[in-house]
């Protein structure tokens, strides 16, 4: 099995900096997913890492240590868009290779 | 064409009812995915459909029957559910099941139960 654990919420403020931090134990790690999801709404995909370091994508950035079983979502420059759940998911060999996903970090931006 | 398209919205149904959730995608993916999500609660993985063979059952009760007509459809058959079956049903698609692939997810079919 896998355990994925994440800050169940979070509140940060119009303009600053966030980080969404992930930690997953798994026996045939291979690949790990964050995703959006907006009440009610499907998620979408926000970024992948599966090597070490950090990826960016515009505002958003993602860090993966294999090493610490530890990820990292941040997010700059948040705008009142940006609340929503941010879902941490990790792909498994050794299950099929399929997406399990954390409990979800809902980010409440204000004002 | 990179969606994809779930029906019902929304569908309310007694326990006695027999009923379908459809999804449909044309990416070329051969990789459909059903998940449940309930409020507050990360997706559930039920069923994976690979290359239209069911690769995956997680023990979902035999009231949730899938179906894969072909590479762009995608059926959930419901019959004879509980209230607590009342969730967000959550389908995806893949070009693969491995690796990067990412899992495109349709807007899902709120499902109550009476």
């Amino acid at each position: 099995g896998q355990n994925i654990d994440q800050p169940t919420e979070m509140t940060a403020t119009e303009g600053a900096i966030v980080q969404i931090n992930c930690t997953y134990q798994t026996s045939g790690f291979n690949g790990l997913f964050w995703y959006q999801q907006h009440a009610g709404e499907a998620p979408t995909f926000l970024s992948y890492n599966v090597l070490d370091g950090l990826e960016e994508k515009g505002r958003f950035s993602s860090f993966l240590s294999r090493s610490k079983g530890y990820s990292y979502l941040l997010l700059k420059e948040l705008q009142m868009k940006d609340s929503a759940s941010y879902l941490c998911a990790v792909r498994d060999n050794n299950a099929g290779n399929m997406l399990t996903f954390g409990g979800g970090t809902r980010l409440m931006v204000k004002p | 064409d990179t969606e994809v398209t779930q029906t019902p919205k929304h569908l309310v149904m007694g326990m006695t009812n027999k009923k379908s959730l459809k999804c449909e995608q044309h990416m070329g993916h051969r990789a459909m995915y059903w998940y449940k999500q309930k409020a507050k609660k990360p997706p559930e993985l039920m069923f994976v459909y690979s290359y239209e063979k069911l690769s995956i059952n997680e023990s979902v009760p035999s009231r949730f029957s899938p179906e894969c007509p072909n590479s762009s459809l995608l059926n959930l058959h419901l019959h004879a559910l509980q209230p607590e079956d009342s969730a967000l049903y959550l389908c995806a698609s893949s070009q693969g099941s491995s690796g990067a692939n990412v899992l495109t997810f349709g807007a899902g079919s709120r499902l109550t139960v009476l």
